[in-house]
């Protein structure tokens, strides 16, 4: 299965609600996680099996989707937000999406 | 307190294999449900899931690599192995290592901080 983020970058101001999209190739099945990833760092684990929030992930990230198409929104952004967001899929072997730079305005 | 730490050569020139060893701490491979994973990143790109190893031993590929990777684990089930024969400079990337337990499917939740590889003659 093959994942399309978009977009591939994306500015926004602190404040501001961002939505980031995932797009795959076939049905997910709703095994999509998301992964934060900060300059110089390992990634991070958001999200898992679609919108359940990773222990000690403010709750200002949630997931959203079905089918093929998947979303990961920030309600708030803050400034330590900046970073490349991949969303991740497992349902049919395990693939990651291209990823979204966020950066801001 | 888990923790994991990737080490391998550093440089290798093309043709050679690969081998990187995932060292960890704080939690069991044989513990029900642990799986240890492989996972790349080629500096500025993204990331490439590569091969896997869980508790039982059995053991997951990316079909694209499959023929080129073997992963296997310690007896004391505290490292994981990952080999890959005939490297070229596509193979050039950071290496990270993850640990994933009671996720469905192979879900990463801890990473180690990753190795860099060079891959040139």
């Amino acid at each position: 299965i093959q994942l399309t983020q978009s977009p591939s970058l994306l500015s926004a101001s602190v404040g501001d609600r961002v939505t980031l999209s995932c797009k795959g190739s076939q049905n997910i099945n709703n095994y999509l996680a998301w992964y934060q990833q900060k300059l110089g760092e390992a990634p991070k684990l958001l999200i898992y099996n679609t919108n359940s929030l990773q222990t000690g992930i403010p709750s200002r990230f949630s997931g959203s989707g079905s089918g093929t198409d998947y979303t990961l929104t920030i309600s708030s952004l803050q400034p330590e937000d900046v970073a490349t967001y991949f969303c991740y899929q497992y349902n049919n072997g395990w693939t990651f999406g291209g990823g979204t730079k966020l950066e801001l305005k | 307190q888990v923790t994991l730490k990737e080490s391998g050569p550093g440089m290798l020139q093309p043709s050679k294999t690969l081998s990187l060893t995932c060292s960890f701490s704080g939690f069991s491979l044989s513990t029900s449900g642990m799986v240890v994973s492989w996972i790349r990143q080629p500096s500025g790109k993204s990331l490439e899931w590569l091969a896997a190893i869980d508790w039982d031993g059995d053991k997951y590929y990316n079909p694209s690599l499959k023929s080129r990777l073997t992963v296997s684990k310690d007896t004391s089930n505290t490292q994981v192995f990952l080999k890959i024969t005939s490297v070229d400079t596509a193979d050039t990337a950071t290496y990270y290592c993850a640990r994933s337990w009671n996720y469905p499917g192979i879900t990463p939740d801890y990473w180690g901080q990753g190795v860099m590889v060079t891959v040139s003659s």
